[in-house]
């Protein structure tokens, strides 16, 4: 089946630094991803859209100057997360498509001290 | 985001019992409606998935039935085993539309 990974799986850093998660499809080319945050025992936040080649579009709330998207290949969508806060602390998980399927990668954890 | 609406928000069973999941979509434009599994710390896991041109699939264990009229379809998972507990989350996908997610339920099966 269709495999999507991402790295890291989990990273601590300190406030005021910028992460970088990385999202690749192995074995499909994913013209869209989707970038997701996931709180303790609660669903899937969508925080935006990544096209391959293009802007991503952010979901209302989202500040698109602190998660920083490139979609620069068609396997392969990167997260920024630029000056850290605690508050950013937390689940994040990317998505592909291949054709209907929609495939997660295996998430980072994000801990920022 | 269209909505789906997933219930139980909890479900606990004893082992070989049949836990069931259901959930209601709005946007008739769906046309693909997958379920996902996903344990503590890991991404969720495609775990079956139907089109509303057939009323049941199963694979294994897992059974999706499907209510193209009523917007509704559901998860079943027979003889349940301890390694199911886990969090389910259904989806609603089709088109040009963002993939929407239920609120996922959280499974126990006890042994």
């Amino acid at each position: 089946g269709a495999v999507v990974s991402q790295h890291p799986s989990r990273v601590i850093c300190k406030s005021g630094t910028s992460v970088k998660i990385e999202c690749r499809s192995l074995d499909f080319q994913a013209t869209t991803m989707f970038w997701y945050r996931q709180f303790p025992k609660q669903s899937l936040m969508l925080m935006a859209t990544s096209n391959e080649g293009s802007k991503a579009t952010y979901e209302q709330g989202v500040e698109k100057d602190k998660f920083l998207i490139n979609h620069a290949s068609l396997t392969l969508s990167t997260l920024t997360v630029t000056s850290a806060h605690p508050e950013d602390s937390s689940f994040y998980i990317c998505s592909a498509r291949d054709g209907s399927p929609l495939h997660f990668g295996n998430g980072t954890r994000l801990t920022v001290t | 985001q269209q909505q789906v609406k997933q219930s139980p928000q909890s479900l606990i069973v004893q082992k070989g019992g049949i836990p069931i999941i259901n959930c209601a979509y709005e946007n008739t434009a769906f046309d693909y409606f997958p379920w996902y599994q996903q344990f503590p710390g890991k991404g969720p896991a495609l775990l079956i998935a139907i089109r509303p041109d057939v009323s049941e699939k199963k694979e294994g264990r897992f059974t999706i039935s499907f209510n193209k009229s009523a917007k509704q379809f559901s998860l079943h998972i027979m003889d349940s085993q301890p390694g199911d507990s886990a969090t389910y989350f259904c989806a609603a996908l089709g088109g040009s539309y963002i993939p929407t997610f239920g609120r996922g339920t959280s499974l126990i099966v006890h042994p």
